[in-house]
């Protein structure tokens, strides 16, 4: 099976930076996905990751290494409108499906 | 270009019904998946389909059961449903593996 575990919650500041931590371990690895997730709506993908390193998006990058089991999603310069959830999720070698971690809430005070 | 489509949005039923909720895949999508979540977790998956069959299966009971049509929409369908069914249910889709999924709004099941 697969185990995901990221922090259940993290506070910052308005125009601050916050890492959100994302540790697995499955039965082989293709690919980490991290999707945003508003309250009360679907999950928005945000970046994938199957090689180590860092990928940069504008305000965010995502870091995988594989020989950790262990990726970051980093959020630069915190907006109001980016209080979500923010799911990590895996897909395991010669697997169809994302297995996903339970949801960092993320809440930026002004 | 029209997203990931989900009908109804939301729905209340009894313990005992059944319920069928459905899905368009986002254009140029062949594969769809379905997710329960429930409130405070992250999605769990239930099953994909692709060239109309179930390829993958989560850890749910038979009482879960799906199709695929030729144009891709899908079906999840919910037998003798259980308090416990409450959550909201995702339809994503994709092209074939490996391509990110696209999620749609979601529909919010409850059962009373």
């Amino acid at each position: 099976g697969q185990n995901i575990d990221q922090p259940t919650e993290m506070t910052a500041t308005e125009g601050a930076i916050v890492q959100i931590n994302c540790t697995y371990q499955t039965s082989g690895f293709n690919g980490l996905f991290w999707y945003q997730q508003h309250a009360g709506e679907a999950p928005t993908f945000l970046s994938y990751n199957v090689l180590d390193g860092l990928e940069e998006k504008g305000r965010f990058s995502s870091f995988l290494s594989r020989s950790k089991g262990y990726s970051y999603l980093l959020l630069k310069e915190l907006q109001m409108k980016d209080s979500a959830s923010y799911l990590c999720a895996v897909r395991p070698r010669n697997d169809y499906k994302l297995s996903f971690g339970a949801g960092t809430t993320v809440t930026v005070r002004a | 270009d029209a997203g990931v489509t989900q009908s109804p949005t939301h729905l209340i039923k009894t313990r005992g019904q059944q319920v069928t909720l459905r899905c368009s895949p986002k254009s140029g999508h062949d594969t769809v998946s379905w997710y329960q979540q429930a409130l405070g977790q992250g999605p769990q998956f239930i099953f994909q389909y692709y060239e109309e069959e179930e390829r993958q299966r989560g850890n749910f009971p038979d009482r879960f059961s799906g199709h695929q049509f030729p144009n891709y929409s899908s079906e999840l369908n919910v037998n003798a449903l259980l308090l416990g069914d409450s959550a909201l249910y995702l339809c994503a889709s994709s092209r074939d593996f490996p391509y990110e999924q696209y999620f749609g709004p979601g529909t919010r099941l409850t059962v009373t």
